[in-house]
């Protein structure tokens, strides 16, 4: 099984709401990722748990938590967000970081859309 | 880091080929290629981890060239189940991963 699952697949809050965006893989991933994808362009990385241990924070805002309750479940909790964050949310895993060297595997992603 | 993508977009017709090159200014241990259907997650293609190396599967290779810092990836007698955004990506700190900027490839009857 291959599959990376993201819930919701949509979701649309105001500035002042707090939500969160879940993840699940069961292929004994360690490493698993949050990525941001503007319309028209490349997924840009947010983060990076390596074995249930924040790995990479690539300059976030902190309006955006992550979580990692254990090795199969990734969250991102989202609070006083603003209209610009509206993007595609996709989650990611892989074997390990080791390098380069894995095949990341994604999910489909949640539309989030900020009124 | 990002790496950079040429041609941007591209429109074929049925069974044409096509080539797209992904350039790194950084140095490349490794070149991974994705493919994104609008509306879709991006799907995983190939990765190539030593320079010199070629990869493929069907009609659709891959070459890495380590020393200039670049890959190519090779669409033969294209279909139109290829049209998509294809990115390549790269690992240059061994922890992290950015994808280039992306070629659009859209296959016409």
């Amino acid at each position: 099984d291959t599959e990376v699952t993201q819930t919701p697949k949509h979701l649309v809050m105001g500035m002042t709401n707090k939500k969160s965006l879940k993840c699940e893989q069961h292929m004994g991933h360690r490493a698993m990722y949050w990525y941001k994808q503007k319309a028209k362009k490349p997924p840009e990385l947010m983060f990076v748990y390596s074995y249930e241990k924040l790995s990479i924070n690539e300059s976030v805002p902190s309006r955006f938590s992550p979580e990692c309750p254990n090795s199969s479940l990734l969250n991102l909790h989202l609070h006083a967000l603003q209209p610009e964050d509206s993007a595609l949310y996709l989650c990611a895993s892989s074997q390990s970081l080791a390098g380069g060297r894995n095949t990341q595997y994604f999910g489909p992603g949640t539309r989030l859309t900020v009124l | 880091q990002q790496p950079v993508q040429s041609p941007q977009a591209v429109i074929l017709r049925e069974g044409e080929d096509a080539v797209i090159n992904c350039s790194s200014s950084k140095a490349l241990y490794s070149v991974h290629w994705y493919r994104q259907k609008h509306g879709e997650a991006p799907v995983f293609l190939m990765i190539l981890l030593k320079g010199g190396e070629q990869k493929g599967h069907d009609k659709i290779s891959a070459s890495f060239n380590e020393k200039k810092q670049q890959s190519s990836l090779y669409l033969t007698a294209s279909q139109l189940s290829y049209s998509g955004t294809y990115f390549c990506g790269t690992d240059p700190t061994g922890n992290q991963f950015y994808f280039g900027t992306g070629t659009s490839l859209t296959v016409i009857p």
